[in-house]
Parts: structure tokens; C-alpha cells; sequence
């Protein structure tokens, strides 16, 4: 069986300053791993996804995560925020098709100036 | 390409009434998921498609919801009756999914239903 955790509802911090949002994962074999950003009343874009080529993944506006099966973690960070990152983001864990998915309850990214 | 594209953006009704939502996919992809999204309840699976069949239902709450995908390039989900706690946001994603997975889903901005 698969789940995902994300282990804040809600994270703050001042812009410029280093983002880190927690994922740990639960699978009985090799996950597929994503990060999605939800902006308010947007649909969810695809940040990064984890495909086992490389543990640490580089995604878009500057995101990264660094997958590490020993803690079953996959924390997605920032060295610096922007005001306009201000918006929940969801781990998400699939199976090997990569058709069902298990969605985080999200984690909301305040962002202050 | 135009991306996922889901109809009404936002509908309002009664409760009782038939609610049917649409999607239609990116070209070229063979998978279609609809997902609800809530306060409550945060993001949830309902139905996915492969090749416009239906892959796994698990998440469809009652018989009141029903999905259907007659073509490549369209997908509805209806609710007949409609109910007060349907109330929430519904997402329309595809991917082109292979065999050898990991293929991220493209999501529709979504249809915001609320029923009265």
C-alpha cells in the first residue's frame, strides 16, 4: 500500500530567506514521486517529478528535491523565496504506471515581505 | 495545444438537479483522471481512464457519480441527484502514460460546483 505525508499544513517565511517542505512516503516498492504547486483558484502544475535517475531533482522556479529511500523522505526546498511562491504544494506518490496517485494534504506556503 | 480544457468553470445548482461536468484532454494523451478537491477532504481520485476505458473506480463516492469517456478527446462526469455536500472543486488531468509510468498529469484549471 502507498501513502504520502506531509508534515505541515502550513509553513511561513520571509522572502529571500531558504524553503523547506517535508514529504515522507510509504511503498512497497520503487515510488514515483511528484511535487505539485496549486496557485489560488489554479489548477495544479506539475514542480518536479522523481523517475530514479538521480536522487536529487531540479524542477522549475528554482524547486529542488532530494530523494532518500533510507528515511523514505522526498522534502522539497528553495534556497530563496519569492513572494509569488506563496501557494500550496502537494507531494504525491503514484504507482508504477503512474496512474493512481496519492495526493499529500498539501502543504500552504506563506510568504512574507 | 491548448491544454486540459473542463466546462462550466463554475455552476451553480439546486439540490436534485442532474450536474454534468466535461474535459477534454490534451491531444495525444491516453490517460484522463478526475479528481474533487475539498476543505475536508484535500485532493482525491475518483475515476481514471486508459485508452478511454475505465481503469479503476474505487474513488467515486456513490452511484450518483458516473464517468464516461466516449472518444479520445472528451470525458464527462455527471451527478444525478446532486446533493449539498457534492459542493467542491472538480479536476480534469491527462497524461500520456506508458508502460514504464512515471508520466506527470496535466490538470485542468478546474469546475467549481456548488449545490444549493
Amino acid at each position: 500500500a502507498q501513502s504520502v505525508t506531509q508534515l505541515d499544513s502550513h509553513v511561513s517565511v520571509s522572502e529571500g530567506t531558504p524553503v523547506l517542505l517535508r514529504c515522507n512516503y510509504s511503498s512497497s516498492y520503487s515510488p514515483s514521486l511528484f511535487w505539485y504547486v496549486q496557485h489560488p483558484n489554479k489548477g495544479l502544475q506539475l514542480l518536479l517529478k522523481y523517475t530514479s535517475a538521480a536522487t536529487l531533482v531540479k524542477g522549475i522556479n528554482g524547486f529542488e528535491a532530494e530523494f532518500k529511500k533510507s528515511e523514505t523522505s522526498f522534502h522539497l526546498t528553495k534556497p530563496s523565496a519569492h513572494m509569488s511562491d506563496a501557494a500550496e504544494y502537494f507531494c504525491v506518490v503514484s504507482d508504477l504506471g503512474g496512474f493512481k496517485t496519492i495526493f499529500g494534504a498539501g502543504t500552504r506556503l506563506f510568504v512574507k515581505a | 495545444d491548448a491544454g486540459v480544457i473542463q466546462s462550466p468553470r463554475h455552476e451553480v445548482t439546486e439540490m436534485g438537479q442532474e450536474v454534468t461536468l466535461r474535459c477534454k484532454p490534451i491531444s495525444g494523451h491516453n490517460s484522463l483522471f478526475w479528481y474533487r478537491q475539498t476543505m475536508m477532504r484535500g485532493l482525491e481520485l475518483l475515476i481514471y481512464f486508459n485508452n478511454n476505458v475505465p481503469i479503476d473506480d474505487s474513488g467515486m463516492p456513490e452511484d450518483r457519480f458516473s464517468a464516461k469517456m466516449p472518444n479520445a478527446s472528451f470525458s464527462t462526469l455527471k451527478i444525478q441527484p446532486s446533493e449539498p455536500r457534492d459542493s467542491a472543486v472538480y479536476f480534469c488531468a491527462s497524461s500520456s502514460a506508458r508502460t514504464s509510468g512515471y508520466n506527470e498529469q496535466f490538470f485542468g484549471p478546474g469546475t467549481r460546483l456548488t449545490v444549493l
